[in-house]
């Protein structure tokens, strides 16, 4: 069946550096959403891109979906510690909506 | 904001015992899943539904979970009977979206940890 892989497992930094976590597909999605759970807490919806070669921005995090929409990247500039958590990456399987999540990349930060 | 509720938070209990697991989904969403989601993974859905129906519940092992929605609002997952490997965070997640129209944001209630002895 689909897989989503992301790298890396997991990254720790100090706070303001950058960080970036790539998710990949075994198929073409028709979309992605990124999701982020903080230790202790439950997943917690940030976007959702659709078009190939897409980039949205919030703040401080840049999403971007691939051109053939098999892959797609999140990218914090000059992180803090509220960024701590495990990001997930979650795409259809096949044809349907069921939602296939990667295994998180989980963000240490050290102030 | 409205949120999806879970209960209980955390469950201890023994193998072979029966467990159940409430979730009431956002007023007004129509589809709600089921996630297992074990410590260092991502979540993986084990049902979902679109008002009472089941729509796809391919991943949930039958012989011990049942899941049900019987009015289409709240529902109810148990596990009958537990299995040391059923140790995990049991998350619900409703959407507003019905079936057929996309896949859109889900939003997750804080979960059910369950502890299996």
């Amino acid at each position: 069946g689909q897989q989503v892989m992301q790298i890396p497992q997991y990254q720790h930094v100090q706070e303001g550096e950058d960080f970036t976590t790539y998710c990949n597909s075994s198929t073409t999605l028709s979309n992605i959403q990124w999701y982020k759970q903080r230790p202790g807490g439950h997943p917690v919806f940030l976007i959702q891109l659709v078009k190939s070669g897409e980039v949205k921005k919030q703040k401080r995090l840049t999403f971007q979906f691939g051109e053939a929409k098999k892959n797609s990247s999140l990218h914090i500039t000059a992180t803090q510690t509220t960024d701590v958590g495990t990001y997930f990456c979650a795409g259809p399987q096949g044809g349907s909506e069921k939602l296939v999540f990667g295994k998180g990349t989980k963000l240490t930060v050290n102030p | 904001e409205a949120e999806v509720a879970q209960s209980p938070r955390y469950k201890i209990t023994e193998k072979s015992q029966a467990v159940a697991f409430w979730c009431d989904p956002i007023s007004g969403h129509a589809t709600l899943y089921w996630y297992r989601q074990i410590l260092g993974q991502g979540p993986e859905l084990l049902v979902q539904f679109q008002d009472e129906s089941v729509v796809d519940d391919s991943q949930l092992p039958k012989d011990r979970f049942s899941a049900e929605r019987l009015k289409g609002v709240d529902s109810t997952l148990k596990i009958q009977p537990a299995e040391l490997g059923d140790s995990a965070m049991y998350l619900c997640a409703s959407s507003p979206f019905r079936s057929g129209r996309r896949t859109d944001t889900q939003y997750f209630g804080p979960g059910t940890r369950l502890t299996v002895l």
